[in-house]
């Protein structure tokens, strides 16, 4: 079973909808996590760390449940630009990703 | 401050070939990866390094040797190149400790035939 888990997709969604994916993870003792955004063929970059109280950046919201072991991440009014890959990391010294799952924003 | 730093961005190998992938950080980073992405597979590890002198075993680490170099450099190495080889190999590296995000290289796109 790979540590870190989540539905590859793809989520095919219109233009202002909401939007969320769940991550399970597998190591309990895991303090870091975060969430990535891959554009096709580039290098992933950062899009959130996740807290364990729950975070907030614009229209972005993580949240972390450590007695269920997975994460989440909420997109409101989504928007074109948000089509991508979003993965889901965890681990400390030892980072693992998840396989992706894939958005595409409808116009 | 370029970031991370791969070399070569692309490299057609014939089976059986050797090469060395290269990674140089200049952020002062403790900690290094080297993944592989194949199509819908997301990024495996490969090996990391938490901490110059150390280096770890990921997820699929068979067919692969590292090194650290020192604190700027890791590098990965492909003894005997295997057309399963092939994929899109990322270097990364971050401070260490929680909730510090890693930085990535462009990638390396490497073909094996």
């Amino acid at each position: 079973r790979k540590e870190v888990e989540q539905d590859p997709g793809p989520f095919n969604v219109p233009e202002g909808a909401t939007v969320a994916f769940n991550c399970t993870y597998s190591n309990s003792a895991s303090q870091s996590f975060f969430w990535y955004r891959q554009d096709c063929r580039k290098e992933p970059k950062l899009l959130m760390s996740v807290y364990s109280s729950g975070n907030e950046d614009g229209r972005f919201t993580a949240q972390l449940n450590r007695a269920s072991q997975y994460i989440s991440l909420l997109i409101r009014d989504s928007k074109l630009s948000d089509s991508a890959t979003y993965l889901c990391v965890g681990g400390d010294d030892k980072i693992i990703f998840g396989k992706g799952t894939r958005l595409h924003i409808l116009p | 401050n370029a970031g991370v730093t791969q070399t070569p961005k692309f490299q057609v190998l014939k089976t059986g070939q050797s090469m060395t992938l290269q990674c140089a950080q200049d952020m002062n980073h403790n900690s290094m990866y080297w993944y592989r992405q194949d199509p819908g597979m997301g990024l495996r590890l490969i090996y990391y390094s938490a901490s110059e002198g150390t280096t770890d075993k990921g997820e699929v680490p068979n067919g692969y040797n590292v090194s650290r170099l020192n604190k700027r450099e890791f590098s990965l190495r492909l003894e005997s190149a295997a057309p399963s080889q092939t994929s899109v190999y990322f270097c990364a590296s971050r401070t260490g400790g929680a909730y510090n995000e890693q930085f990535f290289g462009p990638g390396t796109r490497l073909t094996v035939l």
